[in-house]
């Protein structure tokens, strides 16, 4: 049971280039978040998912695109990389009546 | 802008020291979870405490609680080298308890 996957693990694309960055969940948790985690700043929320079909904005959305289709998807778009989204993306997911978060292994994206 | 500020940065112990970090915050919560991040991997949960908590252990865990000084503190007894990893502190706030915001972390290196 791998919980969270994400892909690509590592990217390397060119500034304005459009990005597609996956996370599959096999728990069926309601809740999905991305993060971004640059050094300095932590981790930082960009959007996160209620249930299917539900979105939101983090402290971060800027330059990002997200959906919710199916559960077990939540996919972050980025449609014209620019080389400050140079960083490394998290997954996470919560069940809907936990408070503990669990991440995926990161995917390391470099803007050129 | 950041909800939780780890201090110290960073820190270097020997094995069998303990190890204090301390986290400090904004806003009204209602709840604060420590995560734990080894170099290159995603965030794993350590533990839980509750606004109306001042105190919590889990194994050579032990966590505190201020909510009138807005702050927090992660003891980790008898360290080990496998303890080497950067620790984070995450707020649940009041209102927006479905997502956590985190902290920029302590790096801790505990050495032979």
């Amino acid at each position: 049971d791998a919980g969270i996957t994400q892909s690509p693990r590592y990217k390397i694309t060119e500034t304005g280039r459009q990005v597609t960055l996956m996370c599959h969940q096999t728990w069926s948790h309601s809740y999905m978040f991305w993060y971004r985690q640059d050094l300095g700043h932590g981790l930082r929320l960009i959007y996160y998912s209620a249930a299917a079909d539900i979105t939101d904005k983090g402290e971060v959305p800027d330059g990002y695109v997200v959906s919710r289709s199916k559960t077990e998807n939540f996919p972050l778009t980025l449609e014209s990389a620019t080389r400050s989204q140079t960083s490394v993306y998290f997954c996470a997911t919560r069940p809907l009546s936990g408070n503990t978060i669990y991440f995926g292994e990161g995917s390391w994206l470099t803007v050129v | 802008s950041q909800q939780g500020e780890e201090d110290p940065q960073a820190l270097s112990i020997q094995e069998g020291e303990n190890a204090t970090m301390n986290c400090s915050y904004k806003t009204s919560i209602n709840n604060l979870q420590w995560y734990r991040q080894n170099s290159g991997r995603g965030l794993v949960h350590l533990i839980l405490i509750r606004s109306n908590e001042r105190e919590k252990h889990s194994g050579r865990l032990r966590v505190t609680l201020d909510t009138s000084k807005k702050s927090s503190s992660l003891l980790i007894t008898a360290s080990r080298a496998a303890d080497t990893a950067s620790y984070f502190c995450a707020t649940a706030n009041t209102g927006t308890a479905s997502k956590l915001t985190f902290g920029t972390g302590t790096r801790l290196q505990v050495t032979l």
